[in-house]
């Protein structure tokens, strides 16, 4: 069975500090990797897709993948009050499959 | 921005009542999907359509529950009876795999509850 792991938190970091998110997943033909954002009450909103072994940046947001290893992080520079949410970690074996997704990591910026 | 549309956003029903939600996928997309959401149990698959065809709907309780899509504007699930356990936010969200692995987006979600 594919499985997606994440740690559930709650993961408290301070205003301003670095945010370090990871995942791991089961399933070693799996292409695609994508983070999604849920805040409390609210639907996932997608912020970030990778897709081949290595760091892709996007504003404070960097993730990492390793396939060999079969992790993919989420980096947070900088971190806000505002990016205080759960975030699920998504994987696709292919193309014909629907994600698959972790049970996700509550994050907590203090201010 | 094109959105996926889900209605209703929040219904109170009674045990044994049946609850019918839908969604409207974002145009264009060819691949929607319904899960449910608790706490205990995170995001679960539920059922899944491409080209308006079902593809895999394990995740769902047979007896009670249903999914269709009558058109490609259109996805329905319904719950037939309901019985409070089906208490929790049920989210659609579509695709388009015709360009390699694309993501999905997701509705603002239907919370359920069931008394």
């Amino acid at each position: 069975q594919k499985e997606v792991e994440q740690n559930s938190g709650p993961l408290s970091v301070p205003e301003g500090a670095i945010a370090s998110l990871n995942c791991t997943y089961s399933d070693r033909v799996s292409q695609s990797f994508f983070w999604y954002r849920q805040y409390s009450g609210k639907s996932p909103e997608l912020i970030m897709s990778i897709y081949s072994n290595c760091d892709k940046e996007d504003g404070r947001f960097t993730a990492q993948l390793n396939k060999a290893s079969q992790y993919v992080s989420l980096l947070i520079r900088d971190s806000q009050p505002s990016d205080s949410a759960t975030y699920l970690c998504a994987v696709i074996a292919s193309g014909n499959t629907p994600l698959v997704f972790g049970k996700g990591t509550r994050l907590s910026v203090i201010a | 921005d094109a959105r996926v549309t889900q209605t209703p956003r929040h219904k109170v029903t009674e045990m044994g009542q049946e609850v019918t939600m839908r969604c409207q996928p974002i145009l264009g997309h060819n691949t929607v999907f319904w899960y449910r959401q608790t706490m205990m149990q995170g995001l679960e698959l539920l059922a899944y359509f491409r080209n308006r065809a079902p593809l895999d709907d394990s995740g769902m309780p047979k007896d009670r529950f249903s999914a269709e899509m009558p058109d490609a504007t259109l996805a329905t699930l319904k719950i037939q009876p309901s019985e409070p356990r089906d208490s929790a936010v049920y989210f659609c969200a579509s695709g388009r795999t015709s360009r390699g692995n694309q993501p999905q987006h997701f509705g603002d979600g239907t919370r359920l509850s069931i008394l």
